[in-house]
């Protein structure tokens, strides 16, 4: 299995709606990663977690919240979020470090209204 | 202030012929390149690394290049297909760091 698996595939939500997105690796990677990515822009890396514990957030709103319940688990979780949060989310994995190759799920297109 | 740079925003090239994607750095502590393929709708897929130790590196149909003294990296594609039109990512990374800074991408668009 060399998926990482993502859902909700789209995601329409308002601006007091609480919602959290999944990703799911069973690769035995350890460093798990979100990325957000507009339209005609590079991904942009979010958070990073090394063997299930934060190492690095790059200083994002507290609107968005991770939770990495176990090696093989990822969730944002998404409360009060703006229509500039509107993006496609990624999850990433790699086996241990992100200068290795990142394999990345298929992404959560979400809309804020 | 970009640290990796994709000046072509799209690039078009006949089927069969070679695709080359540019691509530069600013930081010369970057230790590890890698290029990554986008389709629509779908998440980003690695293609091909190379370390900072190395100039060149092949893996079929694509080679990459790096040239250290420019800070110049470039993904050459030989014989290019249809399948190969997508967005193109050059990336960096920085092993102390442990995170991978993207470009902003080309479009390789492969015509018939």
């Amino acid at each position: 299995d060399t998926e990482v698996t993502q859902t909700p595939k789209h995601l329409v939500m308002g601006m007091t709606n609480k919602k959290s997105l999944k990703c799911e690796q069973h690769m035995g990677h350890r460093a798990m990663y979100w990325y957000k990515q507009k339209a005609k822009k590079p991904p942009e890396l979010m958070f990073v977690y090394s063997y299930e514990k934060l190492s690095i957030n790059e200083s994002v709103p507290s609107r968005f919240s991770p939770e990495c319940p176990n090696s093989s688990l990822l969730n944002l979780h998404l409360h009060a979020l703006q229509p500039e949060d509107s993006a496609l989310y990624l999850c990433a994995s790699s086996l241990y470090r992100a200068s290795e190759k990142l394999f990345f799920g298929s992404g959560t297109q979400l809309s804020v209204l | 202030d970009q640290q990796v740079k994709q000046n072509s925003p799209s690039l078009s090239v006949q089927e069969g012929r070679i695709s080359i994607l540019n691509c530069d750095y600013t930081n010369s502590m970057f230790d590890y390149f890698l290029w990554y393929k986008k389709y629509p709708a779908e998440g980003p897929t690695f293609l091909i690394s190379i370390s900072s130790i190395k100039d060149k590196n092949e893996d079929g149909r694509f080679t990459v290049f790096l040239n250290k003294s420019a800070k110049h990296l470039s993904l050459h594609i030989v014989p290019s297909q249809p399948g190969d039109s997508a967005v193109y990512f050059c990336a960096a990374s920085l092993n102390r760091d442990d995170k991978i800074i993207f470009g902003k991408g080309t479009r390789l668009h492969i015509l018939p």
